[in-house]
């Protein structure tokens, strides 16, 4: 399958973390990433993991990997109001020969202060 | 560096009318691709190019052709617009790195109205 899936909506307060899911359902998965799209924009990598990985820390930003449950999440420490936005997972699968992405539908944060 | 560009940015278009959107990247990035954007169904791949002259389809091509005759420019084009092709188009590029690991860059979208 080729579905990728995520909550549609989070809301949080500024200075408490945030945790985004992503549930996919291929394991061919080699690599998993998070984009982040503001209101009128383009998306923008945020960051991602290699399928062999568990973990990945890139500042206030931690990447769980569970491949066993093919569930991927991302946490933002101290979540601040700039980091309201709508957060992407996305797969790339090689063994396709589809060089591409496949998107989840989107996890909208809102942040309140 | 401009990154990926788009244009135009905004567009209305008839049932039944033609245009072509434009990306560019000055990246010298060998991928590039074409997602459109609808509310609660997130990115959906339309076409994509792995080269100059190459062109290949994604999910969601009917209604588009494509075209890429300089690696630095990819256009899209609607020959007969349809209302269901409402929708935000973004543009893409990337290299490919080892092993199937894509870092798209996108561009800042095409918001299209077609009536």
């Amino acid at each position: 399958g080729e579905d990728v899936e995520q909550s549609l909506f989070l809301s949080v307060r500024e200075g408490d973390s945030s945790v985004i899911n992503c549930t996919y359902t291929d394991s061919s998965s080699t690599y998993l990433y998070w984009y982040k799209q503001e209101p009128g924009a383009g998306l923008q990598l945020l960051t991602y993991i290699f399928s062999n990985m568990d973990m990945k820390q890139d500042q206030r930003l931690t990447v769980l990997l569970n491949k066993k449950d093919k569930h991927l999440s991302l946490r933002i420490a101290d979540t601040q109001t700039g980091d309201s936005a709508i957060y992407f997972c996305a797969e790339s699968r090689p063994d396709t020969g589809r060089r591409a992405l496949t998107f989840g539908s989107g996890t909208r944060l809102q942040v309140q202060p | 560096n401009a990154g990926v560009t788009q244009t135009p940015k905004f567009r209305v278009l008839k049932t039944g009318q033609s245009m072509t959107l434009l990306c560019a990247q000055d990246m010298n990035h060998e991928y590039m691709y074409w997602y459109r954007q609808d509310p609660g169904m997130g990115l959906r791949l339309i076409h994509y190019s792995v080269g100059e002259g190459t062109t290949a389809k994604g999910e969601v091509p009917d209604g588009y052709n494509v075209s890429r005759l300089k690696k630095q420019n990819f256009l899209l084009g609607l020959e007969s617009a349809a209302p269901s092709q409402t929708s935000v188009y973004f543009c893409a590029s990337s290299y490919q790195l080892a092993g199937g690991l894509y870092e798209q860059y996108f561009g800042p979208g095409t918001r299209l109205t077609v009536t």
